[in-house]
């Protein structure tokens, strides 16, 4: 089957501007996971989603950054008023819910901001 | 809070030469611990784990032993490949559910031959 997709695979923006970024799960996966990666560094935290509702958003940077999972199944993060030091792969994850389920990751959104 | 770290690369070895990454770990309670891969042009992989205190988690040559009196889960391979050459996450999840992961910062392996 279809692993976890991402949309788009790279996009480039202007301080200032909006982006939507998207993140296809694998389908049954209720669990859906955001993370950010720098360059140089390892993915870190954003946002889970269980099911349509953010379980844990404590690590969205702040309020420039929101995501949404209306139908529980396919989520976008969104920036707004985007900052140079936004610049970074943007990583989704999917998993079924239980203790210790594997996150299966997409390949990446990777955003840079002018 | 919740935080892991491994030796910091590059590591630089010879085909069949034997590999160990470190990784120790900082958690309250018991995590889960995982070992991800990331080849080049391509998307985390999930290449062993192991959820309780003395699992060893083993996937193609990969093993890793869950050591609490050490916080550590220290990657191994007998004889490396150069299909090897990937960067290695050492990474942990709160054991109470489905939580978030905490990574380290990775550890950029390359094998020549």
């Amino acid at each position: 089957g279809a692993g976890v997709s991402q949309t788009p695979s790279n996009k480039v923006t202007e301080k200032g501007k909006y982006v939507e970024l998207r993140c296809d799960p694998i389908s049954g996966h209720t669990a859906l996971y955001w993370y950010r990666q720098s360059l140089g560094q390892g993915p870190e935290f954003l946002i889970y989603f269980q099911g349509t509702g953010a379980a844990d958003d404590s690590g969205l940077p702040n309020d420039r950054f929101f995501a949404v999972r209306p139908e529980g199944s396919v989520s976008t993060l969104k920036i707004q008023r985007t900052e140079r030091g936004d610049s970074a792969v943007y990583l989704c994850a999917s998993s079924l819910i239980g203790l210790g389920n594997e996150q299966f990751f997409g390949p990446g959104t990777r955003l840079t901001v002018l | 809070g919740n935080s892991v770290t491994q030796m910091e690369g590059p590591v630089t070895l010879s085909e069949e030469a034997f590999l160990t990454i470190n990784c120790t770990y900082t958690a309250t309670g018991y995590p889960s611990l995982f070992w991800y891969v990331q080849y080049p042009g391509e998307g985390l992989q999930l290449l062993l784990k192991a959820t309780k205190a003395d699992d060893k988690g083993s996937n193609k040559g990969f093993e890793a032993t869950y050591r609490k009196e050490t916080t550590s889960f220290h990657l191994e391979k007998g004889s490396v490949q150069v299909s090897d050459s990937a960067v290695y996450f050492c990474a942990l999840s709160d054991r109470t559910g489905n939580t978030p992961l905490v990574f380290g910062k990775g550890t950029r392996l390359s094998v020549i031959a």
